[in-house]
């Protein structure tokens, strides 16, 4: 059971360039989210789906595009890496979230991104 | 905007003393209050979700109370140990529906 998965570990992308994060979960979860972390703020969400077919914006969407490609997966894509974007990225799903306020947060193991 | 403030930022704390952290959260339109305990080079993992007013909830030597009126959350580690080392986090889930993360308190035990 490997729960969340989220690749790749790292990435070094140059300005302009573009890419995508995987992630997965096996835990039949029905919600699933992309956070990034910076120094010295907390987890800020970028978005999430909280059912498959849906998706919606968090706190910090913009430079960002996301994907529910079926229940397990959820992708974040940069279209046009900035410097600004340089983070690290955290997937993680639960059990719900419109009904189950309860349903604690899942985590990946992060991708740590650097944009130059 | 809502804010969840957590205090301290970090704290040094010695083998065997006990310590605690507050998390601050708006006292209105409260769903849930989440504790998670993220160990460096690793992810964050759940360690209470919290619901009503009043609300303890124990896990091993680390404890959590929970008041909604006055938006607020303890979390109480007894008799620390290094390996209680980590970053503390607390995050509230209002009506809005998603969660709203605090910056953490970083805990360090000494040996």
């Amino acid at each position: 059971n490997a729960g969340v998965t989220q690749t790749p570990k790292f990435q070094v992308l140059k300005t302009g360039q573009s890419m995508t994060l995987q992630c997965a979960q096996d835990m039949n979860h029905n919600s699933m989210y992309w956070y990034r972390q910076d120094p010295g703020m907390g987890l800020r969400l970028i978005y999430y789906s909280a059912s498959e077919g849906t998706t919606d914006k968090g706190e910090v969407p913009n430079g960002y595009n996301v994907s529910r490609l079926n229940k397990r997966e959820f992708s974040l894509r940069l279209e046009s890496a900035a410097p600004s974007q340089t983070s690290v990225y955290f997937c993680a799903s639960s059990v719900g979230l419109n009904r189950l306020y309860n349903s604690p947060l899942h985590f990946g193991n992060g991708t740590r991104l650097t944009v130059t | 905007i809502l804010n969840v403030e957590q205090s301290p930022q970090s704290l040094h704390v010695q083998e065997g003393d006990s310590t605690n952290f507050t998390c601050s959260f708006p006292s209105s339109n409260f769903y849930a209050l989440h504790w998670y305990r993220w160990e460096t080079a690793k992810s964050p993992e759940a360690l209470f979700v919290m619901t009503l007013n009043g609300d303890e909830k124990k896990k091993g030597r680390i404890s959590a109370t929970l008041n909604t009126k006055e938006g607020y959350s303890y979390l109480y580690i007894k008799g620390s140990q290094p390996e209680d080392s980590a970053t503390y986090l607390c995050a509230f889930r209002g009506s809005q529906g998603n969660l709203i993360f605090g910056k953490g308190t970083k805990l360090s035990v000494k040996p």
